[in-house]
């Protein structure tokens, strides 16, 4: 059971929209900034956002970020299927003293 | 440029002692509020954050794996090592050392990856 909470799966068109929610509490989205990775099978995680809405150098602006309260979200604009991989939002969480991280969302792009 | 790799043992038998060897290259862990991680993800599962050691040498441990979970650094040999004592099948992952970078609770890289597999 992960800290922190994402739907299992999302899908859309290509040239579509989607959103990805992460849940959490006062003790870590709350009070942290959060991160977001995309994950394809057998590769390194890429970061893709950083402290909620910042996009490091190469990330592409189709990729944004935002948090509101104890939840974050992840959008992607104009999907391509080269989207479709495994995302994971991450933030600290400070009763742990620890990186918490959600259990992932299966991006499909149909 | 920053790398990072993941080194260890592909199979090992349960209740053994894991160790595993991430070798990086274009930091220094000595540099202030510089941290390095391990991450594993389980065939199926979602990542999980396992430990992190920061550039004075404090250590971090997941709570649920304290009791198992050993991590060091050798400044000088740019490497961060992780120790799993008696691991079981569930243990079975790709193990990932990843960087976070000065005053900040992201991993900005990531290695590989290593799989290791528990069995008898």
């Amino acid at each position: 059971q992960s800290v922190l909470t994402q739907p299992p799966s999302v899908s859309a068109a290509p040239g579509q929209k989607v959103t990805i929610s992460c849940s959490g509490s006062t003790s870590n989205i709350g009070y942290n900034f959060v991160s977001w990775y995309q994950h394809l099978p057998g590769t390194a995680p890429k970061l893709l956002i950083y402290d909620n809405n910042e996009r490091p150098s190469g990330i592409p602006d189709r990729f944004s970020g935002s948090k509101s309260g104890t939840s974050a979200t992840l959008g992607i604009t104009g999907l391509q299927t080269g989207d479709e991989a495994d995302y994971y939002c991450v933030t600290w969480d400070s009763s742990l003293s620890a990186p918490v991280f959600g259990g992932g969302t299966k991006l499909t792009v149909l | 440029q920053v790398t990072l790799r993941e080194s260890g043992p592909a199979l090992v038998k349960p209740t053994q002692t894991l160790t595993l060897t991430c070798s990086f290259s274009g930091f220094s862990l000595s540099t202030k509020e510089m941290c390095v991680a391990w991450i594993r993800q389980p065939p199926g599962k979602a990542l999980e954050w396992l430990a992190l050691i920061d550039w004075e040498g404090d250590k971090y441990y997941s709570p649920s794996l304290r009791t198992r979970l050993t991590i060091s650094k050798d400044t000088s040999e740019n490497q961060v090592l992780l120790r799993v004592t008696n691991v079981d099948p569930v243990d079975t992952a790709t193990y990932y050392c990843a960087r976070i970078p000065g005053k900040s609770n992201y991993f900005d890289f990531w290695g590989q990856g290593t799989l290791v597999t528990v069995s008898s």
